[in-house]
């Protein structure tokens, strides 16, 4: 069974700070995700990685992808207030059907 | 363009009621998913399909839901006799086809059963 655990669920943090955010995942999988929800909202598609040692950035967060240890990170450089919201990361496998298996799901809260 | 599209935005109903969840994918989409998100948790996959069939209903959780997508676009989630733990956000997700890994994502429905 294809799980994703998330930590820490919860984060608050001061401005200009960095700060990681970690995904576990339990079984092979072919592909991850990184979505951003602000409240009320749906989900809005941040990175997809897709191979073992996979980077990508996008202002300042950054996605980062090891699958021997099953594990991606999202960094947040100079943390700002607009990055408050919750962040999830998902995996799929053509294996199990390519629905995404979800995290719990991480809530930012980025204090001016 | 327009993206996925859901209606209602939010739905009230009482339990024992039975409702309809509308969905309209991005045009050209074959693949279509459904999920459904409780407060304070991930999405968690109940439903998808492939043009018209219903590739993997694994997640729906009993025989109270249901779903279709009669001519491989528009899907409706439909649930009967409803119970208050069916209350949560419920999205609608379209993507190219089965290996495209990019899924939009629709705004959502909020049911809430009372």
């Amino acid at each position: 069974e294809l799980k994703v655990e998330q930590n820490p669920l919860f984060l608050s943090m001061q401005e200009g700070k960095n700060y990681t955010i970690y995904c576990n995942y339990s079984t092979t999988s072919d592909r991850l995700y990184w979505y951003r929800q602000d409240p009320g909202k749906s989900l809005e598609s941040l990175f997809v990685l897709l191979s073992n040692g996979a980077v990508k950035q996008e202002g300042r967060l950054m996605a980062s992808l090891d699958t021997k240890a099953r594990l991606s990170t999202l960094h947040i450089t100079a943390a700002v207030h607009d990055l408050s919201a919750t962040y999830f990361c998902a995996v799929d496998s053509l294996a199990y059907g390519n629905k995404l298996v979800f995290g719990a799901g991480t809530i930012l809260r980025v204090k001016s | 363009g327009a993206g996925v599209s859901q209606t209602p935005s939010n739905k009230v109903t009482e339990k024992g009621k039975y409702v309809e969840l509308r969905c309209d994918p991005i045009s050209g989409h074959t693949a279509l998913y459904w999920y459904r998100q409780s407060l304070g948790q991930g999405p968690e996959f109940l439903i998808y399909f492939q043009g018209t069939g219903a590739a993997d209903d694994s997640g729906l959780p009993n025989d109270r839901f249901f779903a279709v997508r009669p001519e491989g676009s528009v899907s409706t989630l439909k649930i009967q006799r409803t119970e208050r733990g069916d209350s949560a956000v419920y999205l609608c997700a379209s993507s190219i086809n089965r290996e495209s890994y990019e899924q939009y994502f629709g705004p959502g429905t909020r049911l809430t059963v009372t």
